[in-house]
């Protein structure tokens, strides 16, 4: 059974430009979701995909956007980057439709904006 | 806001059992206690999760009590490599969206 996997594990962007973090979730599930976690914070849950659709979203502004594919893999856009958007970004798969699947996370990408 | 309470840290002496408590007293009756853990750099790794009855895997046991007000994840063999920290949640619906707390950061010591 493979893990979910994220790519890529670290990155330095500038201010003002566009980010896109990508993500395979484990083998059988359906269901994707992105999550930020700011240094010595818990995450925070920023959206997640279903049938490649958002189905749910938490307060983040719009210039956070995502895909979900066919294959259920998963990207993470952010445009705009501010100095703020530094974090860890984690993703999370699980199967819908089984009552409290478990999500899997990821172990992250850890993004710098400088 | 996360419906958890969860004490900041703990110790625990390597090789004795880590009790960690949680308080969820708003928790209702349809939803799930979850318990992940995070180690320095890694993501958040599945534990256990259980609704009213107490469970057990290969990696802890979940007492919960009869209430629901509150329940503790019992490591029942506390090693080094334990150390991490450790979110109690309540899973609202079926979806994806977890809220975390703060957690309670465990040092297992030699």
């Amino acid at each position: 059974e493979t893990g979910v996997t994220q790519s890529p594990t670290h990155l330095i962007k500038t201010r003002g430009q566009q980010v896109t973090l990508r993500c395979s979730s484990q083998s059988g599930h359906n269901t994707v979701s992105w999550y930020q976690q700011a240094l010595g914070q818990g995450p925070q849950f920023i959206f997640q995909y279903y049938r490649e659709e958002e189905n749910g979203r938490g307060n983040f502004p719009p210039r956070f956007s995502g895909l979900q594919f066919p294959n259920y893999s998963s990207e993470l856009n952010v445009n705009a980057l501010e100095l703020d958007d530094s974090a860890l970004y984690l993703c999370a798969s699980s199967f819908q439709g089984i009552n409290n699947s478990p999500l899997h996370f990821g172990n992250g990408t850890r993004l710098t904006v400088t | 806001d996360a419906k958890t309470t969860q004490p900041p840290s703990m110790d625990c002496a390597e090789g004795r059992a880590a009790n960690l408590p949680c308080n969820h007293s708003t928790i209702s009756g349809n939803e799930y206690v979850y318990w992940y853990r995070q180690i320095h750099s890694q993501g958040p790794q599945y534990i256990i999760h259980g609704l009213k009855n107490n469970e057990t895997n290969e990696m802890a046991s979940l007492i919960i009590t009869e209430d629901r007000k509150s329940s503790t994840l019992i490591l029942p063999h506390a090693t080094l490599r334990d150390t991490a920290v450790y979110y109690c949640i309540v899973r609202v619906g079926y979806g994806n969206k977890l809220v975390f707390g703060a957690g309670t950061i465990l040092r297992v010591k030699s």
